[in-house]
């Protein structure tokens, strides 16, 4: 398995401002994803993040509104752009590949409270 | 598009009994890995048995085990002896063999283990 970091863990923010996620894995990984959970819903991926080039979004997001960046194999950050209440949920990081086969692992999350 | 159904949105078991969470999913891949995680309130996501579909044997990990029915589509999980700890939300996710380790989840379902 990996050990994943996400900072911050939790945060309280202003409609309209932005906040960035960071993800930090302890060893190098092939794929880094970045997922939402809703308040009582389940988990929807944003993007893949990938190392050296643009992430790959998925239905319904958007570069301008949630820019992704991986600059090498082990880090990743997802940013959260002109916040408003809906954006309230929990971002997760999770990893992929590199010696642990088909399996997933998530990081602990950021809860992030827009207001 | 694949799509993963839990169709127990809660279900609750005494302390040392046995529980079962049911899950469908919708697929026309023939290669695909299936996996349950749980997710606590402290939200971090852990995997607790994954499946492969190629595998005829269930698979079983402690007192974690499931029951695979390719054909019929559907992946169970069973919890023997349910302890105080197992109280969370559990989700059940599918990852085709060709997609990129992109995982789909079902909508999930909270389990309360009564004392």
């Amino acid at each position: 398995s990996a050990v994943i970091s996400q900072k911050p863990s939790r945060d309280i923010c202003q409609r309209g401002t932005s906040l960035t996620i960071q993800c930090q894995v302890d060893s190098q990984v092939t794929m880094m994803f970045w997922y939402r959970q809703q308040p009582g819903q389940s988990l929807t991926l944003i993007a893949t993040a990938n190392q050296g080039s643009e992430a790959t979004y998925e239905s319904g997001f958007v570069i301008d509104k949630f820019p992704i960046s991986r600059p090498n194999l082990t880090f990743s950050t997802l940013t959260v752009s002109n916040m408003s209440p809906e954006d309230s949920s929990i971002y997760l990081c999770s990893v992929a590949g590199q010696g642990f086969s088909y399996e997933q692992y998530f990081g602990p999350g950021t809860r992030l409270t827009v207001t | 598009a694949q799509t993963v159904t839990q169709s127990q949105p809660e279900m609750s078991v005494q302390e040392a009994e046995t529980v079962t969470l049911s899950c469908t999913y919708d697929t026309s891949e023939s290669d695909y890995y299936l996996f349950w995680y749980k997710q606590p309130p402290s939200r971090q996501m852990i995997l607790v048995i994954r499946q492969e579909a190629y595998k005829q044997q269930n698979a079983t990990e402690n007192r974690f085990s499931v029951n695979f029915q390719k054909a019929a589509k559907s992946f169970s999980l069973k919890i023997s002896d349910s302890q105080l700890g197992d109280a969370a939300m559990y989700f059940c996710a599918y990852r085709p063999e060709t997609s990129g380790s992109r995982l789909t989840f079902g909508e999930g379902t909270q389990l309360t283990v009564n004392p």
